[in-house]
């Protein structure tokens, strides 16, 4: 069974430091993995998805990358800003149930000014 | 429309009490999905339709859940004599064809509280 986890469960920084989340998952049988957003009483939104087959993806201050053998993917925030301040999901898709994501607990991100 | 749209935002409903949750896609994508996000839990899928069709109806919690989806658009989560344990954030989302490659977008959910 596919397990996802994301480490750490919360992370606290000051305005303008590089820093990166963790995400872990116990099939390397999927399709792929995307990154999400989720603001306090608001919905998800994606920020990237990588392929199986790719090694990473990059939007803005963002970058995602994929080691699918060992099961890991770190989405890496640059210069981070108050803005920033969010929880991060990862989910993956699995090739055995391909319409259903896999979520992590989400890592929940505050940046101080 | 230009993202997914869901109806209500916000419910209270009194234990026992029937409730629809609406969602309406992305325009022109074929995939459509429920999840539940419950407080301090993670995201939990409940069903996935193809057009309108529901080929995995297994995340349903209980026979009180059911969803529709007419005209391969809008769809409906009903919740027959909610209990407590109902209340939740139940997010849609979308996708065009239900293919491995896809990004799938979700709503801002609709959060609903069983009193």
């Amino acid at each position: 069974k596919q397990e996802v986890t994301q480490i750490p469960a919360a992370l606290s920084v000051p305005e303008g430091e590089n820093l990166v989340l963790n995400c872990s998952f116990t099939d390397s049988a999927i399709y792929n993995l995307q990154w999400f957003r989720q603001d306090p009483g608001k919905g998800l939104t994606s920020l990237l998805l990588i392929q199986s087959s790719q090694r990473e993806q990059t939007s803005g201050r963002l970058n995602a990358s994929l080691d699918k053998s060992s099961g890991r993917s770190t989405l890496y925030i640059a210069a981070s800003q108050p803005g920033d301040s969010a929880t991060y999901l990862c989910a993956v898709r699995p090739v055995d149930s391909s319409y259903k994501l896999i979520f992590g607990s989400g890592t929940r991100l505050l940046v101080r000014p | 429309g230009a993202g997914v749209s869901q109806s209500p935002s916000n419910k209270v409903t009194e234990k026992g009490k029937d409730v629809e949750l609406r969602c309406d896609p992305i325009s022109g994508h074929t995939a459509l999905y429920w999840y539940r996000q419950s407080l301090g839990q993670g995201l939990e899928f409940l069903i996935y339709f193809q057009g309108n069709s529901a080929p995995d109806k297994s995340g349903l919690p209980s026979d009180r859940f059911s969803a529709e989806r007419t005209g391969g658009s809008v769809s409906t989560l009903t919740i027959q004599r909610t209990q407590q344990e109902d209340s939740a954030v139940y997010l849609c989302a979308s996708s065009f064809v239900q293919a491995s490659g896809n990004t799938i977008y979700f709503g801002e959910g609709s959060w609903l509280t069983v009193v």
